[in-house]
Formats: C-alpha cells, structure tokens, sequence
C-alpha cells in the first residue's frame, strides 16, 4: 500500500502570497489532519477533515483553511503568507476519526514552506 | 496549550544503554501514542496504548500509562546509534477527537 503522499516537498514564497499544499491519505483512510511544526512551537494541530467535512479545528487565523475531496485527497491554503508561517507542514492520514480509541495516525514526509 | 508535555527534552546516551522518556498529560484521553521523527521527515509511529491499557510492548519499547498520574513512559531498551530521533507522545483527549503532540525528547545514541 502506497503511504501517505505530500506536494510539493518544498517550496519558497514571498510575504503576501498564497499556497496551496496537497496530501493524498492511505487508500481506504477517510481521514486527514494538518499539523504545523516549527521549532518554536512544536507540532501545532491545524485541522482534521473526515468524509469530507471538517471535523476539528486548531488555534489558528482563518488565513489557514482546507478541504477534502471525495476521494479523501486533502488540501490546505494559506492566504496572505507572513514571515512566521514558514514551516513544515505535515499530513497525517487515519482509517477513521483521528482522536478514536484506536486512531494511529501515518504521516507524510511533509512540504516545507519558506516565506521571504 | 499542548496537551502532552515530555521529559527531559534532550538525552544523550551511549549505545547499549537504556533511554526513558516521560510525557504527561492535563484531561481524559482515549489514548496515548508515541512517534519517533528523524530530522525534518514526517511521523513514524511507535506504539498507542489505551486509556485502560497500563503497559505494552513492542520490540525493544514499553510503555507504561499511569491514568491517576495523567503520564507515560516509553523506555527503549538497549538503545543503537539509529534511535538518534526526536521523539513525541501525542493524546486523543476524550470528546475531543484530536490528536495533540508534546514538543518531544531529543535522543542522542553515541556509537
């Protein structure tokens, strides 16, 4: 079984910009979290769609958004970069509900992004 | 506020040796899990342990659950030189439905 995937592995975009990053689960996962790591912060939990919907939310500005698609592929935004989002921002990928009793989760390799 | 908090934040030991780490936690949880991070990858996996497991076993690691303490334990017994990792408890907090990490224990293993 293919892991979870991640694009792009890296990217560089300048303040004020926007960014897409793409997470493709574990085939048969329904669902998919967000997290961001920096070295200050830690591993900061963004959101987490399941079927589509989204389930859960982090502290974060509503410049982060995301969705889910009916193939369970994940997508977040970022609108209007600012310096301290430069991070790595990783995926993780669970059969059901991530915070179940039985809810492991399997990370990607990440997509590090770098705001100038 | 993170909900799992590890200890120490750094180690540094000597290949055979054993290595522990402490987590502990603030509310109700589901469950406990362990992942390991090598420098800039993503999240392997390591263990999860249920809120009414009190210890597991796993190759080399065990972990312990102390629900009245609200913490864990995740020793690596006869630890090698790639155990050097960071390495993160995370807690799915009951009605939450969320996985929240630690800021994770850096373990050095010297050759």
């Amino acid at each position: 079984k293919a892991g979870v995937t991640q694009t792009p592995r890296y990217l560089i975009k300048t303040r004020g910009q926007q960014v897409t990053l793409s997470c493709s689960p574990i085939s048969g996962h329904r669902s998919v979290s967000w997290y961001q790591q920096t070295p200050g912060q830690g591993l900061q939990f963004l959101f987490e769609y399941f079927s589509e919907t989204q389930r859960n939310k982090g502290n974060f500005p509503g410049r982060f958004s995301g969705r889910q698609f009916s193939n369970s592929r994940s997508e977040m935004n970022v609108s209007t970069l600012e310096l301290g989002d430069s991070a790595l921002y990783l995926c993780a990928s669970s059969p059901g509900l991530a915070g179940a009793a039985t809810g492991e989760l399997f990370f990607g390799e990440g997509s590090r992004l770098t705001v100038l | 506020s993170q909900q799992g908090e590890e200890d120490p934040q750094a180690l540094s030991i000597q290949e055979g040796e054993n290595a522990t780490m402490n987590c502990s936690y603030k509310t109700s949880i589901n469950n406990l899990q362990w992942y390991r991070q090598n420098s800039g990858r993503g999240l392997v996996h390591l263990i999860l342990i249920r809120s009414n497991e009190r210890e597991k076993h796993s190759g080399r690691l065990r972990v312990t659950l102390d629900t009245s303490k609200k913490s864990s334990s995740l020793l690596i017994t006869a630890s090698r030189a790639a155990d050097t990792a960071s390495y993160f408890c995370a807690t799915a907090h009951t009605g939450g439905f969320k996985t929240i990490f630690g800021a994770g224990t850096r373990l050095f293993v010297k050759a």
